[in-house]
């Protein structure tokens, strides 16, 4: 199946300072691409969806300036944590789809745990 | 909104017993439901879906059935294996979505099979 990588797979930072996610689809172009993020014993939540080299989409209640995404090429996107604060430790989990195959699964990357102290 | 409920965990069970996770939806029209499982260190990988009522999706044993009367997408299996040991999400895609559209996401099940 196709496969989606994210790394860091874990990082600390200090409050305040930035923090950059990468997510990468290893043998497939991915036209869309999705970010969640996921509370200790919590469903994942959908903060953004990505097209290729457009502009993200973000859901309601996440701000957009906090959370930077880009998605520059068909195998990566990126998410920025700016001005990290300890509310922002989480994990935070990509997924990656592409309409150039004709199915529409999402492949999901391991995840990324952010821990700001 | 959309919204999908699954039974909480953890659920602990022996070797060769039968399992069900319970999963409810709450949606407007017909969604397409998955059963995604997430193995230690992993990603989330699909393990089986449905697109329309009555449809029964099924994998690696495990089985669920689009029930639209009772708005529900259990996920069953009649003999679990240690190797089964997971976490287990319950999912929709909204009918009036894009095809590459946003899931939603139950809480998840932790299943743990004892030897």
């Amino acid at each position: 199946g196709a496969v989606v990588s994210q790394h860091p797979s874990w990082v600390i930072c200090k409050s305040g300072t930035s923090v950059k996610i990468e997510c990468r689809s290893l043998d497939f172009q991915a036209t869309t691409m999705f970010w969640y993020r996921q509370f200790p014993k919590q469903s994942l939540m959908l903060m953004a969806t990505s097209n290729e080299g457009s502009k993200a989409t973000y859901e309601q209640g996440v701000e957009k300036d906090k959370f930077l995404i880009n998605h520059a090429s068909l195998t990566l996107s990126t998410l920025t944590v700016t001005s990290a604060h300890p509310e922002d430790s989480s994990f935070y989990i990509c997924s990656a789809s592409s309409a150039l195959t004709g199915s529409d699964e999402q492949y999901f990357g391991p995840g990324t745990r952010l821990t700001v102290t | 909104g959309d919204s999908v409920t699954q039974m909480e965990g953890p659920v602990t069970l022996s070797e060769e017993a039968c399992l069900t996770i319970n999963c409810t939806y709450t949606a407007t029209g017909y969604p397409s439901l998955f059963w995604y499982v997430q193995y230690p260190g992993e990603g989330l990988q699909l393990l089986l879906k449905a697109t329309k009522a009555d449809d029964k999706g099924s994998n690696k044993g495990f089985e669920a059935t689009y029930r639209k009367e009772t708005t529900s997408f259990h996920l069953e299996k009649g003999s679990v294996q240690v190797s089964d040991s997971a976490v287990y999400f319950c999912a929709l895609r909204s009918a009036g979505g894009t095809s590459y559209g946003k899931l939603t996401f139950g809480q998840g099940t932790i299943l743990t099979v004892h030897p």
